[in-house]
């Protein structure tokens, strides 16, 4: 769906860069998510929000920092990139957290 | 937290078989059931999803079952075609312990339908 884009598409970073990941959401859904995506592992999620000014830890937090000064926007950032961070991110946002959610196109995030 | 395990990891099957994938999940208080279909290059997208008063929810072709005595749930795609060939990802919905749900997703059964 056109509303929630994320952006760049594809990224190739170096190992030790700081890297930040958008996402936008046109719905003004309360609760938005960052998950990463690696064969054999499925969907991990990294951190979520519930709303403007409050978010938490998922399950693989560590390396990331995220941020959600509006509604609309949760981006994603590496401190220093490593290798073990190539993956594809997905950012999903949804108007209750008891329902499903609509995911981005993702970002296909290198490391080298 | 929750653990949801799917299997299985690949499937295939001929055209117009029917394929069916099982999951199971750990946490007694998930209520909310989502499949995910993901096709190549491409975002999930929800297909189905059933809570936890319903034993059976259709649509079309698909259709998926929970047992919450059990803690499994199953996606059922009948009379398979060849664009139903994807990643599928089943989920449930877990409280975090914050007051907030979040789904944890099983690691997905890539199917292929086979012309």
């Amino acid at each position: 769906d056109a509303g929630i884009t994320q952006s760049p598409r594809y990224k190739i970073t170096e190992t030790g860069r700081q890297v930040t990941l958008m996402c936008h959401q046109t719905w003004s859904h309360s609760y938005m998510f960052w998950y990463r995506q690696d064969l054999g592992h499925g969907l991990r999620l990294i951190y979520y929000s519930a709303a403007a000014d409050i978010t938490d830890k998922g399950e693989v937090p560590d390396g990331y920092v995220v941020s959600r000064s509006k509604t609309e926007n949760f981006p994603l950032t590496l401190e220093s990139a490593t290798r073990s961070q190539t993956s594809v991110y997905f950012c999903a946002s949804t108007l209750d957290s008891r329902y499903g959610y609509t995911f981005g196109s993702g970002t296909r995030l290198t490391v080298v | 937290g929750e653990n949801v395990e799917q299997h299985p990891s690949t499937l295939s099957v001929q055209e117009g078989d029917s394929a069916v994938i099982k999951c199971t999940y750990s946490d007694s208080a998930s209520n909310y059931f989502p499949w995910y279909k993901q096709e190549l290059g491409k975002r999930p997208q929800l297909i189905i999803d059933i809570r936890s008063n319903v034993g059976e929810k259709k649509d079309q072709r698909i259709a998926v079952t929970l047992n919450k005595t059990a803690k499994h749930f199953s996606l059922h795609i009948t009379e398979t075609q060849p664009e139903d060939s994807a990643v599928y990802f089943c989920a449930a919905y877990s409280n975090s312990g914050a007051g907030s749900y979040q789904l944890t997703f099983g690691k997905g059964t890539k199917l292929s339908v086979i012309p």
